[in-house]
């Protein structure tokens, strides 16, 4: 199985600073790294899919980049709405694991 | 606009089974381009892929789970539904239904609002 591990675990930052949040494969995963916002109380809601392509609707302020094993997301301007926690999850190959998340705050 | 419903008893006890339904609506279950699945989350942890199913009724499961678990779907009424045996406080979480495109990748693109499932005696 594929382990996916993040880092930080929790991130304190404020508006208008720009954050990158770093997700690491256990195995080679090619590009199918995806990033999820869960906000609390709330299902998790997808970013960006495929390493850096982002959902429709997400804001460009969101970027993902990286290939392998390495990975980031990248939010530049944070808005009050972006302190959430943020998930990475590996589509390469079942189980399809997920990072055990960062907080923002 | 597309909506995806958990529905299931929230309390269950040890050793029993663990049923829950997504009702969805907005799309049709009968896509090439979808899979079905759950995801499940335990009080204050992170996230577990359960598995998912196509609309032809086959179906993917996560190995730590699978000597447990049983996924099926009714097209005729646009549900899908989960269960899970022999269950202990372990399975204790919010399961989530969701959509999963898989035309070139396996991404949950939509989810379930979620629903608390206990298991207590």
């Amino acid at each position: 199985d594929i382990q996916m591990t993040q880092s930080p675990s929790s991130l304190s930052a404020s508006v208008g600073d720009r954050v990158t949040i770093t997700c690491r494969a256990s195995d080679n995963i090619n590009r199918f790294l995806n990033w999820f916002q869960q906000q609390p109380g709330k299902a998790p809601k997808l970013l960006i899919f495929t390493t850096s392509r982002l959902q429709t609707g997400v804001p460009s302020r969101f970027s993902g980049s990286g290939s392998g094993t390495d990975f980031t997301l990248t939010i530049t301007d944070l808005q009050p709405e972006d302190f959430a926690t943020y998930y990475c999850q590996q589509s390469h190959s079942s189980p399809y694991s997920f990072g055990q998340g960062t907080r923002l705050e | 606009q597309m909506q995806m419903q958990e529905s299931g008893p929230g309390l269950v006890k040890p050793s029993e089974t663990l049923s829950l339904t997504c009702t969805v609506s907005g799309t049709s279950l009968n896509s090439r381009d979808y899979h079905w699945g759950w995801i499940r989350q335990s009080p204050g942890k992170a996230l577990e892929w359960i598995g998912s199913l196509f609309h032809t009724g086959s179906t993917y499961y996560n190995p730590s789970l699978q000597s447990r678990l049983a996924m099926s779907v009714d097209a005729s009424k646009n549900q899908f539904s989960l269960r899970l045996n022999s269950v202990t406080a372990a399975d204790t979480a919010i399961y989530y239904c969701a959509r999963i495109l898989i035309t070139y990748s396996y991404v949950i693109d939509f989810w379930g609002q979620g629903t608390l499932v206990a298991v207590s005696s």
